[in-house]
């Protein structure tokens, strides 16, 4: 199985603020990598699919970038509602793995 | 818009078999476009896919639970069921149900909000 290892695991950070969080997997996995938003009870949002394409209704200030083995997500501008843990999934083979997951909390 | 609600009870006791369904609204579990997926969460822990239909019955599970995980699909219910046996404490996880895109890169794409399950006597 392919192994997804995100950094860092918690930041804390201020409204307004520039956040990027890196996942990188064990072999490459070319662009097949997508993020996600988890809040508690809550349905799981997919922010990015395939590396950098932003998904449909999500805020522009979400960003991704990265092929092979190294990826990252960035929020350009935090805001109150992103507040929150992200997940990267990579789905270059089967079984689809996540990241262990950032929690982004307000400092 | 897609939506994704999982049902089931919250309580099961050890050895005994857990059975939760997904009911999917706003779009047909018949099309040929997606998978239909389980997803889990332990408690404080991270993401686990455990496996996937598509609408003809074709499955594909996480090889760690294959013994004991079925996934099935009522295309005239439009809803998609799990079955795990033989559970114990370590199956106790917020479980979720989802959407698989089949495009040249897939990605889960409609996200039910989950349901808690604990595995205790």
């Amino acid at each position: 199985d392919i192994q997804m290892t995100q950094s860092p695991s918690s930041l804390s950070a201020s409204v307004g603020d520039r956040v990027a969080i890196t996942c990188r997997a064990s072999q490459s996995i070319t662009n097949y990598l997508n993020w996600y938003q988890l809040k508690p009870g809550k349905a799981p949002k997919l922010l990015i699919y395939a590396a950098s394409s932003l998904q449909t209704g999500v805020p522009s200030r979400f960003s991704g970038s990265g092929s092979g083995t190294e990826f990252t997500l960035t929020i350009s501008s935090l805001q109150p509602e992103d507040f929150a843990t992200y997940y990267c999934q990579q789905s270059y083979s089967t079984p689809p793995t996540f990241g262990q997951g950032t929690k982004v909390e307000i400092k | 818009q897609v939506q994704l609600q999982e049902s089931g009870p919250g309580l099961v006791k050890p050895s005994q078999t857990l059975s939760l369904s997904c009911t999917v609204s706003g779009g047909s579990i018949s099309s040929a476009d997606y998978y239909w997926s389980w997803i889990r969460q332990h408690p404080g822990k991270g993401l686990e896919w455990l496996g996937y239909i598509y609408y003809s019955g074709k499955t594909y599970y996480f090889p760690s639970l294959k013994s004991r995980l079925t996934i099935s699909v009522d295309t005239s219910a439009n809803q998609f069921s799990l079955k795990l046996s033989s559970v114990t404490a370590a199956d106790t996880a917020v479980y979720y149900c989802a959407r698989r895109v089949l495009t040249y890169t897939d990605y889960f794409d409609f996200w039910g909000q989950g349901t808690l399950v604990t595995v205790s006597s």
